[in-house]
């Protein structure tokens, strides 16, 4: 069985400031794992992903996340915020062969001008 | 390249009335996937096709719920008859399959009142 667990709904930030979500996942194998971001009333769209090799991946967007195994995290940063970035983010974990996602309950990020 | 295609966008229905979703997916993905996503939660896998096979339907209430993918690629989800609780956004997917990018549409939000 596998699941994300997201703390927290809501996070906020000055514009300029260090963004910080964190996600912890549980799995039985070694974890594909995945950032979405969801804007009002859009579908969700993929931010970044790890699957192999570097545990560092930079995504889209000017975000990026860490893959640390003995943390079972993935938390995702971005150094400096922007007013665009507000939004629903969601952490996802992939650990079957056939690619099934599973959610976290998502954060929503504020971004104060 | 066309995304995932959804419709209706909108739906609001009575409880006990029937609803049914249409998604056509990314040209060329066999998987194609029914999520439903309830206001301030994250989105939870009701199907999984492998081309016109199901892959995994465990979460899906199938007294009520139905979906098809009769020739591979477009499919509908059905829900009949909704109860109130089915008030959601029900987010169509579609991927390569097993290991590549899970691309999602813009949903069809359902309100059943």
């Amino acid at each position: 069985a596998q699941s994300v667990t997201q703390l927290g709904s809501h996070v906020s930030v000055s514009e300029g400031a260090l963004v910080l979500l964190r996600c912890n996942y549980s799995s039985s194998v070694p974890p594909y794992l995945f950032w979405y971001v969801q804007y009002p009333n859009q579908g969700l769209q993929l931010l970044l992903k790890y699957t192999t090799g570097a545990t560092l991946v930079k995504g889209i967007n000017g975000f990026e996340a860490e893959f640390k195994k003995s943390e079972t995290s993935f938390h995702l940063t971005k150094p400096s915020a922007h007013m665009s970035d507000a939004a629903e983010y969601f952490c996802a974990v992939d650990s079957g062969a056939n690619s099934k996602l599973t959610f976290g309950k998502g954060i929503t990020l504020s971004v104060r001008p | 390249e066309a995304g995932v295609a959804q419709s209706p966008r909108y739906k609001i229905i009575e409880k006990r009335q029937s609803v049914a979703f249409w998604c056509n997916p990314i040209s060329g993905h066999a998987t194609l996937y029914w999520y439903q996503q309830i206001l301030g939660q994250g989105p939870k896998l009701l199907i999984q096709f492998q081309n016109n096979g199901v892959v995994d339907d465990s979460q899906l209430p199938k007294d009520r719920f139905s979906a098809e993918r009769l020739k591979g690629v477009d499919s509908t989800l059905k829900i009949q008859p909704a109860k109130l609780e089915d008030s959601a956004v029900y987010l169509c997917a579609s991927s390569l399959g097993p290991g590549n990018t899970i691309y999602f549409g813009e949903g069809s939000w359902l309100t059943v009142v």
